[in-house]
């Protein structure tokens, strides 16, 4: 059973980092069959797809354009978890934040959510 | 690029059969057939309902079926009952090879 456990601070500072991981069980980072995704979900924003990585023969990185000056995300086949860093951040980055794994025909459909973090940008 | 448009709501009673539309573009929706469908119950993450416009992943009801025309893609719910009261979300990849995700649908069951 696949599973994904998030972790990372609930607050950030204004201007600062924010910085999340997915740590993964039960299936591989490194897979050739998935992707692993950062979602972010706000009242004003609703659900916002912010990045992803996989890895097909090497790894590739795909954007949001909105956050693509920001953000970036990373594999780490060691620990097998993904990260995520936002930088410069504003209030309007106040959201609930999930990872989850892309899987099926291209790794386009998200079939395993972490349990979310709350994170609020507030001095 | 802009999120895929979605109705606020629908309703419907016990038994019925619903549909939710999700309206994009040649460069999303229409391009690929790469749509998906997400149930969100209050305080919870998304579950995936229906991926790639049609295909039901295990554990999904089969009273949960996906369609596409054009740029618009539907999800059906039939034979309605209470516990299918959520929040309904439709995404799609796109040619920027980026997802999207729709505003999102209030599903009331009478």
């Amino acid at each position: 059973q696949v599973q994904l456990l998030q972790s990372g601070p609930g607050l950030v500072k204004p201007s600062q980092t924010l910085s999340l991981t997915c740590a993964i069980s039960g299936d591989s980072v490194s897979s050739n069959s998935a992707a692993w995704n950062w979602i972010r979900q706000s009242p004003s924003r609703g659900l916002e797809w912010l990045a992803r990585t996989y890895y097909r023969s090497k790894w590739y990185n795909d954007y949001a354009l909105s956050v693509k000056s920001r953000i970036t995300i990373n594999p780490d086949t060691s620990k097998n978890q993904f990260s995520l860093q936002l930088n410069s951040v504003t209030p309007e980055d106040t959201a609930v934040y999930y990872c989850a794994r892309g899987k099926g025909i291209a790794a386009h459909s998200m079939d395993v959510w972490g349990q979310g973090t709350t994170v609020t940008v507030s001095s | 690029q802009s999120a895929l448009t979605q109705p606020a709501s629908v309703s419907g009673s016990p038994g019925q059969s619903i549909t939710i539309s999700c309206t994009g573009t040649s460069r999303d929706v229409g391009g690929y057939n790469y749509v998906s469908w997400y149930q969100q119950l209050p305080g919870k993450a998304p579950k995936l309902m229906i991926s790639d416009v049609s295909n039901r992943p295990s554990g999904a009801s089969n009273r949960f079926s996906g369609s596409k025309s054009g740029n618009t893609a539907s999800l059906t719910i039939s034979g309605l009952q209470a516990d299918d009261e959520a929040d309904y979300y439709c995404s799609s990849y796109t040619s920027s090879a980026t997802l999207v995700f729709g505003g999102g649908t209030k599903l009331t069951v009478l």
